[in-house]
């Protein structure tokens, strides 16, 4: 099965600093998602990593608050910028090898934010 | 917004058949329908996908009938183990796809 990497696993931020995460796949995918999961709560859908190109937002989120790079088929970076306490949350990138195949998730990154 | 309904939780007992049911109202034609299982501290994990019928794996049963309005994912003989966050999603990752996660079903299994 697919090996996702998924780094930094936790930090500890303070406000009004930004934070990457990058996420690594081990094989080349077809689709990469970022979500986030808010204490004791579901996954939001971020964005869709495209390759080359600049990422699909859903509604509420923003390029200037969560830029995304995908400069290759195996590779997604995601950045919060300008952080605050509500942006404390499990992040987690996702990955589609073949088209209607299952979502494969990294462990994801515990953000907390002073 | 999400395209699924579920229970919000669920409790059994260990050795017991659980059986969660998904709504899908609003399931398209070419949509699949996956459920995912997540544990604390850790991201989803699929658990099983179909698109009719009934499908079988290693770990549970899905059953979807005629209409696909609906899904009933059946675990057999739970354990502890088993307690966890189980959501149901229905779409395609095909071109343009992505995936919306619903509130899920937290089930506590019981000793």
């Amino acid at each position: 099965s697919a090996v996702i990497s998924q780094k930094p696993s936790r930090d500890i931020c303070q406000r009004g600093t930004s934070l990457t995460i990058q996420c690594q796949v081990d094989s080349q995918v077809t689709m990469m998602f970022w979500y986030r999961q808010q204490p004791g709560q579901s996954l939001t859908l971020i964005a869709t990593a495209n390759q080359g190109s600049e990422a699909t937002y859903e509604s509420g989120f923003v390029i200037d608050k969560f830029p995304i790079s995908r400069p290759n088929l195996t590779f997604s970076t995601l950045t919060v910028s300008n952080m605050s306490p509500e942006d404390s949350s499990i992040y987690l990138c996702s990955v589609v090898f073949t088209t209607n195949e299952k979502l494969f998730f990294g462990s994801g990154t515990q953000l907390s934010v002073l | 917004l999400a395209k699924t309904t579920q229970p919000i939780s669920m409790d059994s007992y260990e050795g017991q058949e659980v059986n969660i049911t998904c709504s899908h109202n609003n399931i398209a034609t070419n949509d699949y329908i996956t459920w995912y299982q997540q544990f604390p501290s850790q991201g989803p994990r699929f658990i099983i996908q179909g698109y009719k019928t009934k499908v079988t794996n290693e770990v549970a049963s899905l059953f979807i009938p005629a209409d696909r309005k609906s899904s009933t994912l059946s675990l057999p003989r739970v354990s502890l183990s088993d307690t966890a966050v189980y959501y149901c999603l229905d779409g395609t990752t095909g071109n343009t796809g992505k995936l919306i996660f619903g509130q899920g079903t937290t089930l506590q299994v019981k000793p």
